[in-house]
Parts: C-alpha cells; sequence; structure tokens
C-alpha cells in the first residue's frame, strides 16, 4: 500500500501569513507524529495524537502552532503569522498502535521570507 | 534540555571499513532503541532496533551494541558501502505514558569508493 504522504512538497511564504502543512498517513495507522528538521539538524517532536487520546502537544513551541487529526486519519499542521525561523522540514510519521515502527512521509519544506 | 547526545558529528570512512556512531542518554526511562536512516530529501527510516533486555542486536552488515549501566548504545556499520553515505539518528523511546522519541542531533555519514 502507499506509505506516508505529505503536501506540499515545498511551500515558501511571506513573513506574517498562515500555513497549512497536510499529512495523509499510512492506512489503519492510529499513531501520527509531527517532527521538525531544521537544516543540519536532528528531529525535534512537536506532536503525537494516538487513537482518540488527547495528543500530546508537548514539543510545539508556541501558540502559533496548532494541529489537528480529522477523523483519527489526516492530520493539518498550521502555523499561524510564520516567522523566519519557522523555516525548516517538517516531517510527518505513523505508525500502528504501540508498535515499535515509525514510517516517515517525505517532508515537507517551508521557507518563510 | 539534552536527553541524547549523538557522536561524532560527521564520519568519513572508506569502503570496506567499520563505521561506528554512538549514542549516550541521560537519565531518563527509554524502552526502545532504534536508529534511523536518512537519505538527502527524503524522510528518515528505520534500520535497525533494539530493547534493553539484550546487549547486541545484528541484522546483515548493522549491528547495535547497547550498554544499559553506561546508558549508551552504538551503531557498527560492517563492511561500508557508498551506498551507506546518509545521515545517522538514535532515537531513543520514553516510556513516560506516550510514546516518544528523542532524535539524536545525527551523524553524516560518507563512505568513500
Amino acid at each position: 500500500g502507499a506509505g506516508v504522504s505529505q503536501s506540499p512538497s515545498n511551500k515558501v511564504t511571506e513573513k506574517g501569513k498562515d500555513v497549512e502543512l497536510r499529512c495523509d498517513p499510512i492506512s489503519g495507522h492510529t499513531a501520527l507524529y509531527w517532527y521538525r528538521q531544521s537544516l543540519g539538524q536532528g528531529l525535534e517532536f512537536l506532536i503525537y495524537f494516538q487513537g482518540n487520546s488527547a495528543p500530546d502537544k508537548s514539543g510545539l513551541p508556541s501558540d502559533r502552532f496548532s494541529a489537528e487529526r480529522t477523523g483519527g486519519s489526516v492530520s493539518t499542521l498550521t502555523i499561524q503569522r510564520t516567522q523566519q525561523e519557522d523555516s525548516a522540514v517538517y516531517l510527518c510519521a505513523s505508525s500502528l498502535a504501540k508498535s515499535d515502527t515509525q514510517y516517515f512521509g517525505p517532508g515537507t519544506r517551508l521557507t518563510v521570507l | 534540555q539534552q536527553q541524547v547526545k549523538q557522536s561524532p558529528q560527521s564520519l568519513i570512512v572508506q569502503k570496506g571499513g567499520i563505521s561506528i556512531i554512538n549514542c549516550a542518554y541521560e537519565n531518563t526511562a527509554f524502552d526502545y532503541f532504534p536508529w534511523y536512516q536518512q537519505f538527502p530529501g527524503k524522510g528518515p527510516a528505520l534500520l535497525i532496533a533494539i530493547r534493553p533486555d539484550v546487549s547486541e542486536k545484528k541484522e546483515g552488515r548493522f549491528t547495535i551494541s547497547f550498554n544499559k549501566s553506561a546508558k549508551q548504545f552504538s551503531l557498527h556499520i560492517m563492511d561500508s558501502q557508498p551506498g551507506d553515505s546518509a545521515t545517522y539518528f538514535c532515537a531513543p523511546r520514553g516510556t513516560s505514558g506516550t510514546y516518544k522519541y528523542i532524535f539524536g542531533t545525527g551523524t553524516r555519514l560518507k563512505v568513500l569508493a
């Protein structure tokens, strides 16, 4: 079957604009993660969804960042009033409930001018 | 706070040589110790992983060595090949309620032909 998909693959926006990044997890995967990867850096955890449980939002860097997951499937990460320091690759991963293996999407490269 | 320290930051190895990457973690409960491989423009992919009840796991040319008392685990790539050139991340998973992975800062490996 298809892997994790993310859209858009690239997004260029102006400082102060809002952006929405989309993640389509593998069908049947109940766990979904968002990470941020700055140039040449490791992955920074942002948020974790598991089934119908309350999401773990402990990694969101500010209240400009929010995410939702509709119907336990597709997830959208929203960044309001983007800043230049938000420029990074945003990665989404999904896994089966309590499984050990995360499957990553190709990421969305966000550039804030 | 930095819970995971990965070294070296970069590594150059001759074809056929052994690549060794280390990961040290601080006083946090982790129950699963994976290594991820990432090629440019792609999301990370699980390479090999170990649980804390074993000290070593081997899969083909890749071996994880785990030292629970020292809070360290390492990735060994035997007979390194140019196709192994990638960035490698350790990403131990926490046990504190959510399946949260803490990624190291990455090691950029280059295998010379």
